[in-house]
């Protein structure tokens, strides 16, 4: 089971703006531990989107935006785009697990 | 270009042994940390074992502890996963990653995936 909890879904029409919370706890965000976002399609492999908690690798769009506040953190994607449909994980480490861990994800849709 | 190439998935009966190998190139390999991930089928993705740039430390994941091996050869850009005593628990995809240059644990770069599926 994730130590990081995220929406089942979430969903919004094209040029709408949502955002995707990643709920944890003192033991990962909450004792500061760096958040990360990864973007998945159906039988692809995860791709970085954002790194420590609100860098955008080279290639990113600038739609995508990163935050952290205490023991959560959380996606932005701007302008939403019918390409932007796939599953979202935050990751972060856990203290007590000893362990770098992942959020229970959040499947994107666009109307 | 950064690439990461696997190889060695497959059917494997409980209680038995499989190697995953990763070759990786367009980095200089023997300066980065490296991992292996895995994702069960329907469910996120989850951290296996990292092993240091000169191979002289490793870290697990504790239901894997004592049961995998994750190991390199900087002379061949190769990064392996022994993975012994296999359990049906094990069945998922399993991805080789290059943890980013920052220091902080990230992977910006996956290999494709390989599926490894325990059963009789």
């Amino acid at each position: 089971q994730s130590v990081l909890t995220q929406p089942p879904s979430v969903s919004g029409a094209p040029g709408q703006r949502v955002t995707i919370s990643c709920a944890g706890t003192s033991s990962n965000i909450g004792a500061g531990f760096d958040v990360h976002w990864y973007q998945q399609f159906p039988g692809r492999a995860p791709k970085l989107l954002i790194y420590t908690d609100t860098n955008r690798p080279s290639g990113v769009p600038d739609r995508f935006s990163g935050s952290k506040s205490g023991t959560s953190a959380s996606l932005a994607i701007t302008g939403l785009q019918a390409e932007d449909e796939a599953i979202y994980y935050c990751q972060s480490y856990d203290r007590r697990l000893s362990a770098y861990v992942f959020g229970t994800g959040t499947e994107v849709t666009v109307l | 270009e950064v690439q990461l190439v696997q190889s060695g998935g497959g059917l494997v009966p409980p209680g038995g042994s499989l190697r995953l190998s990763c070759a990786a190139s367009g980095f200089s390999f023997s300066t980065f940390w490296m991992t292996w991930l895995r994702q069960p089928p329907g469910k996120g993705p989850e951290w296996v074992a990292n092993i240091k740039p000169d191979g002289s430390d490793t870290f697990y994941l504790e239901s894997v502890q004592g049961r995998f091996t994750i190991s390199r050869d900087n002379s061949q850009n190769s990064l392996y996963l022994q993975m012994n005593n296999l359990s049906p628990e094990d069945t998922a995809v399993y991805y080789c990653a290059r943890i980013g240059p920052t220091g902080v644990v990230h992977w910006d770069y996956w290999g494709h995936g390989g599926l490894v599926t325990v059963s009789s």
